[in-house]
């Protein structure tokens, strides 16, 4: 079956520590995102490319890299600089220029900072 | 992009009908209507979608009048599995990320 595979589900980061969260889509998509979820609060965009080897930043990039070196992958790299990064993660995919516009995610990484 | 304004909470009982209005006046010529539902710890999944008039899947109904300046989700005869949060996006058909903004927490109880 075709999907987003987020990994891991759950990652504790230790003060300073730089982590990476890993997205790999087999849709054969070409733009691909990373949200930001906080309790009780809606997705904020933290990066978008849209192409391989390109990529934009979104409203909270502050803290945050990313790569995207193959179509079917978009690692985020939360760096040391993100002060708050305890959240939920979330990846999508999405495949312009085709009558369905959707959204995939996939099932998220909780990330907590201990 | 069109900036969208729908209800922060609903709330209703089981085997109604529920309707979440969102309002997007500033809406492009090229811009589309999607509706997405979120439950916790979950990433959100694609509901429905138009651009224009009344669109039914087996899931939902989205009503969008001729000015387009809002449009109306459907969700008939609602049961506890429907308690979500359910976001309105509006944007054209690229790949330029969509704001999901806070999106309507429907809770529904018995």
């Amino acid at each position: 079956d075709g999907g987003i595979t987020q990994s891991p589900k759950y990652l504790f980061r230790k003060e300073g520590q730089n982590v990476t969260l890993s997205c790999e889509q087999n849709l054969n998509h070409d733009a691909m995102y990373w949200y930001r979820q906080d309790p009780g609060q809606g997705l904020r965009l933290i990066y978008y490319s849209q192409i391989v080897n390109d990529f934009q930043k979104g409203d909270i990039a502050e803290g945050y890299s990313v790569s995207r070196e193959k179509k079917e992958s978009f690692p985020l790299t939360v760096t040391s600089a993100q002060k708050n990064p305890t959240a939920f993660y979330l990846c999508a995919s999405r495949t312009p220029g085709q009558r369905y516009y959707g959204y995939t995610f996939g099932s998220g990484t909780r990330l907590t900072v201990v | 992009l069109a900036k969208t304004t729908q209800p922060i909470s609903m709330d209703s009982y089981e085997g109604q009908e529920v309707n979440i209005t969102c309002s997007h006046n500033n809406i492009a010529t090229n811009d589309y209507i999607t509706w997405y539902q979120q439950f916790p710890s979950q990433g959100p999944r694609f509901i429905i979608q138009g651009y224009k008039t009344k669109v039914t899947n087996e899931v939902a109904s989205l009503f969008i009048p001729a000015d387009r300046k809002s449009s109306t989700l459907s969700l008939p005869r609602v049961s506890l599995s429907d308690t979500a949060v359910y976001y309105c996006l509006v944007g054209p058909n690229s790949g330029y990320a969509l704001n999901f903004g806070k999106g309507t927490s429907l809770l529904v109880t018995p």
